[in-house]
């Protein structure tokens, strides 16, 4: 059975910064690329960064260019997204997505507020 | 980054025919096709149709999605009560280098 699960997740101050980390197990994680999805509350979806199977190719919404840094680690089939100088607007939950958007977490909520 | 373009709201009676539309240009729909998922309330996603009509084992082939030039479209079948949800649509832009999500449709089944 196929598994993404996210940690990491809170309340933070404008500013601040944090680490969310996925899991993955049930399928060959080092084949796929990984990507971080986000949905405010009461709103659409929002795709923040993927990362290519070995890490080589990384791609980014604007909104999050310069803060945001997403990285994985196929040894431990972990995939994360460091956020930094969060603000506000990057309240949401934080899906972690595989394979083409097949795999889907729970995802984790992030609220940025002073 | 432009996002690409749906209908916020589809209301059809059980078990008729629902058609959604996503609108987009020659460097994302155009070019790449469409991806589709369904989302229900307070749940992840989930994969409907990838890249117009590639669908996941285990999904109803009620949902087939195809495209015409920018324009991508899903169509359920035989509409359920479990069918409400919102379907989203996005598609890999070559010129952005990033994927371009819809904004959703609210699929209501009377």
């Amino acid at each position: 059975e196929v598994q993404l699960v996210e940690s990491g997740g809170g309340l933070v101050q404008p500013g601040e910064s944090l680490r969310l980390s996925c899991g993955a197990s049930g399928f060959t994680f080092s084949s796929y690329w990984m990507t971080w999805v986000r949905q405010a509350p009461g709103k659409g979806l929002e795709w923040v960064a993927n990362i290519k199977q070995d890490g080589s190719e990384k791609y980014y919404v604007d909104s999050v260019k310069g803060r945001f840094t997403i990285s994985r680690d196929n040894a431990k089939n972990s995939v994360y997204l460091q956020m930094n100088s969060l603000r506000v607007e990057d309240t949401a939950v934080y899906y972690c997505v595989g394979s083409a958007f097949e795999y889907w977490g729970q995802g984790t909520l992030v609220t940025v507020s002073s | 980054q432009a996002g690409l373009t749906q209908p916020p709201s589809v209301s059809k009676g059980l078990r008729q025919t629902a058609t959604l539309t996503c609108t987009g240009n020659s460097n994302n729909v155009g070019n790449q096709g469409a991806t589709w998922l369904q989302q229900h309330q307070g749940h992840p996603p989930k994969l409907l149709s990838h890249r117009n009509d590639n669908r996941p084992s285990g999904i109803s082939e009620r949902f087939s999605a195809s495209r015409s030039g920018n324009t991508a479209s899903l169509t359920i079948t035989g509409l359920q009560p479990e069918d409400e949800a919102d379907y989203y649509c996005l598609a890999w832009d070559g010129s952005l280098s990033a994927w371009v999500f819809g904004g959703g449709t609210k699929v209501t089944v009377l």
